[in-house]
């Protein structure tokens, strides 16, 4: 157990839709990391929020945003979902605001599936 | 273009053999990490390098980090069947957008 917790663990939903995605840091960490993982694209870095601020931006797309709270939980909300949205959504955290020199734990992961 | 490559992208291999798989990318990083990730499941971090030259070793996985040459290398030794997993590199790029670019993973098959 990495210490990172994620909800829901299962979604199902349909085209069009916008679902919202959690995810808990280990605790004391200050940034939190998303990923998105299917089978064409691979593993691909979204975005990394540090202490409540954007830090870095991977391949993520317009009608995909992120925030990360005072409490430094992270919640990922995607909209106007497509299927090719469907995928495992990683979250990660580590201690560090560039994330370099800690490893990053990844939480279990949110498995997505649009209909 | 930042790229950041395995191969081979397939292993099956037998137990008690030794093999390699290799990480290169396309532009300059000094921090490279390797993690494990079994079917269904989350990812673990095995190795963080942070330095031209770094070898770290845990078990009978060995990895090695060479800056110059913009390679990484994961070494299997007298692999066993709990080896069996897909292992990725990940190489953090901090000229520009900061962000981490993970390789496309080798899955690896060790056979009884």
């Amino acid at each position: 157990d990495s210490g990172v917790t994620q909800t829901p663990k299962h979604l199902i939903t349909a085209t069009g839709q916008r679902v919202t995605l959690r995810c808990s840091p280990r605790s004391g960490d200050l940034s939190v990391y998303w990923y998105q993982q299917s089978l064409d694209q691979g593993l691909q870095f979204l975005i990394q929020y540090y202490n409540g601020e954007e830090r870095a931006k991977g391949n993520i797309l317009e009608r995909f945003s992120a925030q990360q709270f005072p409490d430094l939980h992270s919640e990922l909300n995607l909209s106007s979902l497509e299927l090719g949205d469907s995928a495992l959504y990683f979250c990660a955290s580590s201690g560090s605001v560039s994330g370099s020199n800690n490893e990053q734990f990844f939480g279990p992961g949110t498995r997505l599936t649009v209909l | 273009e930042l790229k950041v490559e395995q191969n081979p992208l397939f292993l099956s291999m037998q137990e008690g053999k030794n093999y390699t798989i290799y990480c290169n990318y396309s532009t300059t990083s000094d921090r490279l990490y390797w993690y494990r990730q079994d079917p269904g499941k989350s990812l673990e971090s095995l190795f963080v390098l942070l330095s031209n030259g770094a070898v770290k070793q845990e078990g009978r996985l060995m990895a090695s980090l060479d800056t110059k040459a913009r390679l990484s290398t994961l070494h299997i030794t007298a692999a066993v069947h709990d080896l069996s997993a897909t292992y990725f590199c990940a190489v953090v790029i901090t000229s520009g957008t900061y962000k981490y670019i993970f390789g496309t993973g080798t899955r690896l098959k060790v056979l009884a």
